[in-house]
């Protein structure tokens, strides 16, 4: 089982559909979570940290759920620039601040 | 706005072939990364320094590859001989020390090597 893991998709949304993705992880020790956006042939850009309470910014949700060791992203009213590769990063070791990426999940808004 | 600067930016290279990267990470940034990226897939923590220390590398392929930064200021990564299945991108990435639960990476735009 890989560390982290994702679903590639791509997701292929209208403009202003709300849209989630999941991001599981495997080391029960990570202690910190992270979404990273990528635009295509860009370098990745931390989109937001991922709080134990979960927390807001703008039109983006992050959830985490330690019971089940997953991570969520939801976007609300989806904008065409919203298109690019999401990245979930965890801490694999438990304090030691070595990251671990997912694969991505793509995300396509269309007109 | 400062950023992580890389070099160079392509590299086109024959199988067997040595080939080095360089990264100079934000001023102040105590941590480096290097990464590999493969087309559609997440990057791939290749190494750690916590300045001129390594912190982890247990996926470096060590036969082939290696890294230094001796000042614990800017990094090379090298590999040698070169093989088709190492063409990528590598990305270098920094941050300050990691303290906490949140600390953000900071990327170079990435050296897209293509070995032929």
């Amino acid at each position: 089982r890989k560390e982290v893991e994702q679903d590639p998709g791509p997701f292929n949304v209208p403009e202003g559909a709300t849209v989630a993705f999941n991001c599981t992880y495997s080391n029960s020790a990570s202690q910190s979570f992270f979404w990273y956006r990528q635009d295509c042939r860009k370098e990745p850009k931390l989109l937001m940290s991922v709080y134990s309470s979960g927390n807001e910014d703008g039109r983006f949700t992050a959830q985490l759920n330690r019971a089940s060791q997953y991570i969520s992203l939801l976007i609300r009213d989806s904008k065409l620039s919203d298109s690019a590769t999401y990245l979930c990063v965890v801490e694999s070791s438990g304090g030691s601040y070595i990251p671990t990426f997912g694969r991505g999940t793509s995300l396509i808004v269309h007109p | 706005e400062a950023e992580v600067a890389q070099s160079p930016r392509y590299k086109i290279t024959e199988k067997s072939q040595a080939v080095a990267f360089w990264c100079d990470p934000i001023s102040g940034h105590a941590t480096l990364y290097w990464y590999r990226q493969i087309l559609g897939q997440g990057p791939e923590l290749l190494v750690q320094f916590q300045d001129e220390s390594v912190v982890d590398d247990s996926q470096l392929p060590k036969d082939r590859f290696s890294a230094e930064r001796l000042k614990g200021v800017d990094s090379t990564l090298k590999i040698q001989p070169a093989e088709l299945g190492d063409s990528a991108m590598y990305l270098c990435a920094s941050t300050y020390t990691p303290t906490g639960a949140y600390w953000e990476q900071y990327f170079g735009p990435g050296t897209r090597l293509t070995v032929t």
